[in-house]
């Protein structure tokens, strides 16, 4: 079965600074996707980003990017000049074929943004 | 604009009462999703449904049913509520095909069984 994994649980950044979170993956398929959510306070799951496994360039949304090696089944996710809105919930997703087409979500990070 | 929507924000329900958290989808949706989300767990797929009265089981089926006679509304229906059921639900729907489709989820619906 896949998993994802975040070793993150809280991460802290100054506002306009860049700050990255973590995941990791398991999974024995070549054809999927990752996905990163954000979760406000308000509770409503956002989709930031998402990314193809065979795609090889990096997705890029404005001021959040990934990289994403396949090799090493990593897919962090890097927030450029960071903003109070983004203070979240942030959980990384897989989904493929292979696992029935469901979203495996990792146990999220907890992102606070310092003025 | 897409909306999920599920009708209970907030709920406090005692053990052994049968307890329905109702999701309603308004983009005519094929596929939709009960999750459960608890701290340092993520969330974890109830059940799914793949079209009217379709269901499939999830990771953690167990203590939980579900109701899809419409598809623009999929029911989860905790049969005797336990103390270990208190969790934030969320629903969530997307268009059949693959899994690069997007996923929209609802607000979420808080569970506190007393």
């Amino acid at each position: 079965a896949q998993t994802v994994t975040q070793s993150q649980p809280e991460m802290s950044v100054q506002e306009a600074e860049t700050v990255t979170l973590s995941c990791t993956y398991d999974t024995s398929e070549s054809d999927y996707y990752l996905f990163w959510y954000k979760q406000p306070p308000s509770r409503q799951m956002i989709l930031v980003i998402r990314q193809e496994a065979y795609k090889q360039q990096n997705a890029t949304e404005n001021r959040f990017s990934v990289n994403f090696q396949k090799a090493a089944k990593s897919f962090s996710l890097k927030i450029s000049d960071s903003q109070l809105g983004d203070a979240a919930m942030y959980f990384c997703a897989y989904r493929s074929w292979g696992a029935g087409n469901m979203l495996t979500f990792g146990g999220g990070t907890r992102l606070m943004v310092k003025p | 604009d897409v909306k999920v929507t599920q009708s209970s924000r907030y709920l406090v329900k005692r053990t052994g009462e049968k307890v329905f958290l109702e999701c309603v989808q308004d983009m005519d949706h094929e596929n939709m999703f009960w999750y459960r989300q608890d701290p340092g767990l993520g969330l974890r797929l109830i059940y799914f449904s793949y079209d009217v009265k379709m269901k499939e089981k999830g990771d953690i089926p167990e203590g939980y049913s579900v109701s899809r006679e419409k598809k623009e509304r999929f029911s989860l229906i905790l049969e005797s509520a336990s103390t270990n059921q208190t969790s934030m639900y969320l629903c969530a729907s997307s268009l059949p095909g693959g899994p690069g489709n997007t996923i929209y989820f609802g607000e979420g619906s808080w569970l506190t069984v007393v």
